[in-house]
């Protein structure tokens, strides 16, 4: 079984600095998917960013970026010139790239981020 | 832009009483989910379904718990007889065909309350 690591709860930082959330899966599958969902207080989860395991490439999204060591099987985020609307639980999650069936996202136990003015 | 609807947003409810939360998944999607969420603790699995039956379960969706699409459109979670520790955050999920990407667009919950 897969499992997914956020060995951080809490996180805080100011406005405008660069914070790295941490996330560590196992798996003994080669092709998969990690994502980093955002839930903001009271809302629904919406994807911050994706990376398909095949890539050595990491992925970015405008201030957001990952880290992805397969073999440490580590998937970090960096959220540069961090703003308010950061202020969310960040999950990390992964997904088996499977050919049938709906596969499941196993999430971390997340990380509060908070941005202060 | 399309998304998960859940209705209700919040529900109390005795120990013991009957729940069906209801679920619009996106209309062109084909894998749907449902996760729950206890207050302050991590996002958990509970089942997921294509193809008009369950794909896979959790160990946390025993006899009590049980999903149907009812007419196409509605994915429902019914909780046949509650208890306290079903009182959590439950979301569902729905993933368009096999060979996308892979994203999971979640509704905003249902927050249920056991007393």
């Amino acid at each position: 079984a897969q499992t997914v690591t956020q060995s951080q709860p809490e996180m805080s930082v100011q406005e405008a600095e660069t914070v790295t959330l941490s996330c560590t899966y196992d798996t003994s599958e080669n092709n998969y998917y990690l994502f980093w969902y955002k839930q903001p207080p009271s809302r629904q989860m919406i994807l911050v960013i994706r990376q398909e395991a095949y890539k050595q490439q990491n992925a970015t999204e405008n201030r957001f970026s990952v880290n992805f060591q397969k073999a440490a099987k580590s998937f970090s985020l960096k959220i540069s010139d961090s703003q308010l609307g950061d202020t969310a639980m960040y999950f990390c999650a992964f997904m088996k790239h499977g050919s049938q069936g709906a596969q499941k996202l196993v999430f971390g136990q997340g990380t509060r981020l908070t941005i202060n003015p | 832009e399309p998304e998960v609807t859940q209705t209700p947003s919040h529900q109390v409810t005795q120990m013991g009483q009957e729940v069906i939360l209801r679920c619009v998944p996106i209309s062109n999607h084909l894998y749907f989910y449902w996760y729950r969420q206890i207050l302050g603790q991590k996002v958990e699995f509970l089942v997921s379904f294509y193809n008009n039956e369950i794909s896979e379960k959790s160990e946390i969706f025993d006899d009590q718990f049980s999903v149907e699409r009812p007419d196409g459109s509605n994915f429902t979670l019914k909780i046949r007889s509650t208890k306290l520790e079903d009182s959590a955050m439950y979301f569902c999920a729905s993933r368009a065909r096999q060979g996308s990407t892979g994203e999971l667009f979640f509704g905003e919950g249902s927050r249920l309350t056991v007393l």
